[in-house]
């Protein structure tokens, strides 16, 4: 399974809301699809998981929608803490499906 | 507080050998199957190895396969990674990933802050 992130940057100002998509090469079940976000020197933090669960911790701004084959992740008010990469992630079983990532989108400062 | 540190990271050269470890703490490592998950300069994320609770079950990834050795002491709550016959593109900083899909979660859910392995002549 692929997954093919999009856009590959998105350039908004904090409070506005941001859309992030991904797409998957065949149809994944809703239980396997994460959400992360990375930035640099820090470890990457669990945001979404089983489509739409928010993480332990993780502020409501933050919401994962989708099925099928098209996911969307969604900051509804970017905060200045938000600026980030974001990855989206299919749970497999096993190889070569173990754990696959899409390519990630970058949000920067507008 | 729950917390992975990854250490064993550097420079070698090509052909050479590290061995990563991944040290667990605020938690049982047993329960948990554990990953290493790598991140090239530059790159996204590359799943690079797993292995169960009670190490009954190993997977790698094809690009690492044969070089690479996971295995974890859950009594000393550590994960290792040895890395033989390394190449450039083995070059990324590596992560150990939690995996708490025994408990219904199907993510990767605490990661340690990565350890830069470089491979250069």
């Amino acid at each position: 399974i692929v997954l093919t992130q999009s856009p590959g940057t998105l350039s908004l100002s904090p409070g506005e809301r941001a859309t992030l998509s991904c797409r998957a090469s065949l149809s994944i079940g809703g239980a396997y699809l994460a959400w992360y976000q990375l930035k640099p020197g820090q470890a990457p933090r669990l945001l979404i998981y089983g489509t739409s669960s928010r993480a332990t911790g993780i502020p409501d701004r933050f919401s994962g929608s989708g099925s099928g084959t098209d996911f969307t992740l969604t900051i509804s008010r970017l905060e200045a803490e938000d600026f980030a990469v974001y990855y989206c992630h299919h749970y497999g079983t096993s190889p070569p499906e173990r754990l696959t990532f899409g390519g990630g989108t970058k949000v920067e400062i507008k | 507080e729950e917390q992975l540190v990854e250490s064993g990271g550097g420079l070698v050269k090509p052909g050479g050998s590290l061995r990563l470890s991944c040290a667990a703490s605020g938690f049982p490592l047993s329960p948990y199957t554990m990953n290493w998950i790598r991140q090239a300069p530059g790159k996204g994320l590359e799943w690079v190895s797993s292995i169960s609770g009670s190490s009954g079950y190993i997977y790698y990834a094809d690009s690492v396969s044969g070089r690479f050795t996971i295995s974890r002491d859950n009594a000393q709550n550590s994960l290792f990674l040895q890395m033989d016959s390394l190449r450039a593109e083995d070059t990324a900083v590596y992560y150990c990933a939690r995996d708490p899909s025994y408990f219904g979660v199907f993510a990767p859910d605490r990661w340690g802050q990565g350890t830069l392995v470089t491979v250069s002549s």
